[in-house]
C-alpha cells in the first residue's frame, strides 16, 4: 500500500541555519504530496502541497519539489527562525480509492535555538 | 464555529471502560476524518465519512472501535473496553467535499490516556 518515510528526528538547528527534512514515498501512480506542520499547542495545518511531478510547493519560506524520479518531496528552508520550531509531517493522497485519505509519515520534530 | 472542534481535550479512563470522543467539523464540510497519533508514531488513518456514502472504515484497528456521523455533521468515535495501547491523541479533520486537492482542517485533538 501507499506509504511515506520521513527523516528521523528530532532535528535541532541554530537560527538562520539551512534546513532539509527528507521525505520519500511509495505509491501507485502519481499521488498528491503535502507537508503539514503542528506548532506547539496547535492543530495540524497545511504548510504546502504539490499535485504533479516537478511542481514546487512553497509557503512561509519553505519549499518542496515533487520529484517523480526519486519519489521524494524534501522540505527545505534557507534560513530558519525560532518560530519554525514544530513537528513536520510529510503526507500523500493517492489515486482512485486512495485519493480520499492522507497517508502520513511519522513526523519530524524540529527545534530551532536562538 | 470557525474551526474543527473536538471534545474533550483530555480524557483519562481506566482499562476496560468505554469512551466517546466528539468532533464538530467546520460548517458545510461534507468530508470528515478520524486519525490517531501515538507517541513517536505518525498519524494513523482510522475512518472517513463523505456525505451520505458508506464510510471507509478500513483503518479501524479492531472491532472495539466504531464511529458514526449524525446528520452529516457531528461525529462520535467510540472505543469499547479500552486498552492501554489505545492511549494516543485522536484527531478529527474535515474538508469541503473530498480530499483530492483540498486541504484538511484539523482539530486540536483529544488526548486519551488509558490507565
Amino acid at each position: 500500500g501507499d506509504s511515506v518515510t520521513q527523516m528521523e528526528g528530532p532535528v535541532t538547528l541554530s537560527e538562520e541555519a539551512f534546513l532539509t527534512i527528507n521525505c520519500t514515498y511509495t505509491a501507485t501512480g502519481y499521488p498528491s504530496l503535502f507537508w503539514y506542520v503542528q506548532y506547539p499547542g496547535e492543530g495540524l495545518q497545511l504548510l504546502l502541497k504539490a499535485t504533479k511531478a516537478d511542481d514546487k510547493g512553497s509557503n512561509k519560506g519553505f519549499e518542496a519539489t515533487y520529484r517523480k524520479e526519486t519519489t521524494s518531496f524534501h522540505l527545505e528552508k534557507g534560513s530558519v527562525q525560532v518560530s519554525d520550531s514544530a513537528v513536520y509531517f510529510c503526507a500523500l493522497s493517492g489515486r482512485g480509492q486512495g485519493a480520499q485519505k492522507l497517508v502520513f509519515g511519522q513526523g519530524t520534530r524540529l527545534t530551532i535555538n536562538p | 464555529g470557525a474551526g474543527v472542534s473536538q471534545s474533550p481535550s483530555n480524557k483519562v479512563t481506566e482499562k476496560g471502560k468505554d469512551v466517546e470522543l466528539r468532533c464538530d467539523p467546520i460548517s458545510g464540510h461534507t468530508a470528515l476524518y478520524w486519525y490517531r497519533q501515538s507517541l513517536g508514531q505518525g498519524l494513523e488513518f482510522l475512518i472517513y465519512f463523505q456525505g451520505n456514502s458508506a464510510p471507509d472504515k478500513s483503518g479501524l484497528p479492531s472491532d472495539r472501535f466504531s464511529a458514526e456521523r449524525t446528520g452529516g455533521s457531528v461525529s462520535t468515535l467510540t472505543i469499547q473496553r479500552t486498552q492501554q495501547e489505545d492511549s494516543a491523541v485522536y484527531l478529527c479533520a474535515s474538508t469541503r467535499e473530498g480530499l483530492t486537492n483540498e486541504k484538511l482542517f484539523f482539530g486540536s485533538g483529544t488526548q486519551l490516556s488509558v490507565l
